[in-house]
């Protein structure tokens, strides 16, 4: 079974600072995905970025950046250039390669951006 | 993109009566579907996994006859809590993995509040 742990349950950051996230997962298999998902207080899910296993490359979305050390099971976000807007709840998710397959979500981390 | 509805999106209803909530794929066709629970503050925890056309597959925990899940379509998957308690209202949520997208990302719909008075 895979388990994906967020040791942070709050954090906090003034705008336009940057804040890194913390996420590491078990698993035994070899082909995978992991993401992060922003929740704000509408409930929606915002995939906010992805990255696939295989790929050592990290991946980059606009201000949002991961680590994924694959070695390690460790897979933080960076939000540079913090905006009020990025105020949610933002959750590590794992997901095994393949068509429709499960995901599986750590306990989220809230993260309060300061003005 | 790929969209996903749900509905209703907000449900209040007495301890005892059954409850019905609806997810649907609107541009695209979805032969599995998921279904999360989730707690005020907590993370999402999958309930089950709705397969067109047959059972659907429970985690453990989960009383397949208190959430009936029937997936009759490849458009629509359907979440009824039976004898709905006071201890069942959560929010309920719907994904739907498209291959319109690579990288098997899958689609959130927006949730239902269930609330049982």
């Amino acid at each position: 079974a895979q388990t994906v742990t967020q040791s942070q349950p709050e954090m906090s950051v003034q705008e336009a600072e940057t804040v890194t996230l913390s996420c590491t997962y078990d698993t035994s298999e070899n082909n995978y995905y992991l993401f992060w998902y922003k929740q704000p207080p509408s409930r929606q899910m915002i995939l906010v970025i992805r990255q696939e296993a295989y790929k050592q490359q990290n991946a980059t979305e606009n201000r949002f950046s991961v680590n994924f050390q694959k070695a390690a099971k460790s897979f933080s976000l960076k939000i540079s250039d913090s905006q009020l807007g990025d105020t949610a709840m933002y959750f590590c998710a794992f997901m095994k390669r393949g068509n429709n397959n499960d995901m599986r979500f750590g306990a989220g981390t809230r993260l309060t951006v300061k003005p | 993109g790929a969209v996903v509805s749900q509905h209703p999106s907000r449900v209040i209803c007495k301890s005892g009566t059954s409850v019905k909530i609806e997810c649907r794929s609107l541009d695209f066709q979805a032969t599995t579907m998921f279904w999360y629970r989730q707690f005020p503050k907590k993370s999402l925890m999958l309930m089950a996994t709705s397969n067109e056309g047959s059972k659907a597959t429970y985690e453990q925990g989960v009383e397949k006859d208190k959430f009936l899940i029937n997936h009759a379509s490849l458009t629509l998957s359907t979440l009824t809590v039976t004898s709905a308690h006071p201890e069942d209202s959560s929010f309920y949520i719907c994904s739907a993995p498209s291959r319109l997208v690579t990288g098997n990302e899958q689609f959130f719909g927006p949730g239902t509040r269930l609330t049982v008075l």
